[in-house]
């Protein structure tokens, strides 16, 4: 089954500096990589994602690449700001219908003001 | 558009009570997955329903644990005999429909403690 890594597990960076997170899978066949913000006491929230077929996709601060040969993708957020301290998670899930989306074990994102 | 409802948000329980944790997915949402959290730690796949049926249960152990997604009201997962073990956030996401690509959406979990 798949299997997702994630580096680094803490994250520390000034306030208005970039933040990049990397995460890497196992199974070939996997094709959408969704990115979870996940507060203090709060459910995940999903907060940018990308399919296989591209790899690249941007949402204002927010950016995330895919690299499908080497089997890896990566989360940037540029300006940071304290709003955007919180544990994010990469996820990974594969063609089949019946697959679940497979977590990683998360970074704890400190925006320092 | 209400989003994934999951309660109660907290619940303390007794070693050997029964916990009952309930999820109503967003409108329009007829597949759940149960994910499982503890302190420090990523999610952990526990239970993919659609209604009525258990599609993948791999990730929920085999004894005390059920999940249910009946025709008509929430899905529930179940835990019989809690142990301190069990002690840990359970989130309820869902999605629109089946097939890999599909965003899922969580709900703000319910933290079981256990003493």
């Amino acid at each position: 089954g798949e299997n997702v890594e994630q580096h680094p597990s803490t994250l520390s960076v000034q306030e208005g500096d970039s933040a990049v997170i990397k995460c890497t899978y196992s199974d070939s066949a996997s094709n959408y990589f969704p990115w979870y913000k996940q507060e203090l006491g709060k459910g995940p929230q999903l907060i940018i994602d990308i399919r296989s077929n591209v790899g690249e996709k941007k949402d204002q601060r927010i950016a995330v690449t895919l690299n499908k040969t080497a089997k890896h993708f990566s989360l940037h957020i540029t300006e940071t700001q304290p709003e955007d301290s919180a544990v994010y998670f990469c996820a990974a899930v594969g063609n089949s219908g019946n697959t679940p989306l497979v977590f990683g074990k998360g970074t704890r994102l400190s925006v320092i003001a | 558009n209400a989003g994934v409802m999951q309660n109660p948000r907290h619940l303390v329980r007794r070693r050997g009570q029964e916990a009952r944790l309930r999820c109503s997915p967003m409108k329009g949402h007829s597949h759940v997955y149960w994910y499982r959290q503890l302190p420090e730690e990523g999610l952990k796949f526990m239970v993919y329903l659609q209604k009525e049926n258990i599609i993948d249960e791999s990730g929920m152990p085999k004894e005390r644990f059920s999940a249910e997604f009946p025709k008509e009201g929430p899905s529930i997962l179940r835990i019989q005999q809690v142990v301190r073990g069990d002690s840990a956030a359970y989130f309820c996401a869902s999605s629109p429909r089946t097939g890999g690509d599909t965003e899922a959406f969580f709900g703000q979990g319910t933290r079981l403690t256990v003493v």
